[in-house]
């Protein structure tokens, strides 16, 4: 089955303690990205990457690191997480240009306390 | 920098009804694709409109685009208690790197 997984679902952590949210997609597409979702904010792009060891800042990236090593994997990586990055949290995938539809992973929903 | 604002916030409307859902945006676009999430899970493709269409159908979804107004709105005609969902339109600003999404409508579907 075509999908983006992401894991965990859920997080909770404290101030100042790295973490990692997983990325995968099987669906050979060369572009992914992560988003945050915020009440009343939408969604806003962190970082996007056009293909693998390609990755560039979106909307929000203080904060966020990202790295693309494999086409199918893209993690978030929050060295040091503070409470403003509670949020929920998309990854997306999708083939070729803006006129591709994208493909959501179920969400991580991230507390930092 | 938000590209899209869905009109209304939230709709509320009985089972059969249908809802129609806007969207306005602010710069050129290529194309304008309208998603749908349920509460808190990932987003979900609905449908894709480009510039050069002002009117694409599938199933119960009609989708309308007015360039020089720049808005676009998304009619359910027929409504079922299962679309109640999140509805938010996501415009390219006519880049090629990202989809710039609005704040969405929050559609309530009473059965």
């Amino acid at each position: 089955e075509a999908q983006v997984t992401q894991n965990p679902r859920y997080l909770i952590t404290v101030t100042g303690k790295k973490l990692t949210v997983t990325c995968s997609q099987n669906m050979n597409h060369e572009y992914m990205s992560w988003y945050r979702q915020d009440p009343g904010l939408g969604l806003r792009q962190i970082y996007y990457s056009m293909n693998v060891e390609v990755t560039d800042k979106g909307d929000v990236p203080e904060g966020y690191k990202v790295s693309r090593k494999e086409k199918r994997n893209f993690p978030l990586i929050l060295e040091s997480p503070s409470p403003n990055q509670t949020s929920l949290y998309f990854c997306a995938s999708r083939f070729g240009g803006t006129n591709e539809k994208l493909f959501f992973g179920s969400g991580t929903q991230l507390s930092v306390l | 920098s938000q590209q899209g604002e869905e009109d209304p916030q939230a709709l509320s409307i009985q089972e059969g009804e249908n809802a129609t859902m806007n969207c306005s945006y602010k710069t050129s676009i290529n194309n304008l694709q309208w998603y749908r999430q349920n509460s808190g899970r990932g987003l979900v493709h609905l449908i894709l409109i480009r510039s050069n269409e002002r009117e694409k159908h599938s199933g119960r979804l009609r989708v309308t685009l007015d360039t020089s107004k720049k808005s676009s709105s998304l009619l359910i005609t027929a409504s079922r208690a299962a679309d109640t969902a999140s509805y938010f339109c996501a415009t390219d600003g006519g880049a090629t790197n990202k989809l710039i999404f609005g704040t969405g409508t929050l559609l309530a579907v009473q059965p």
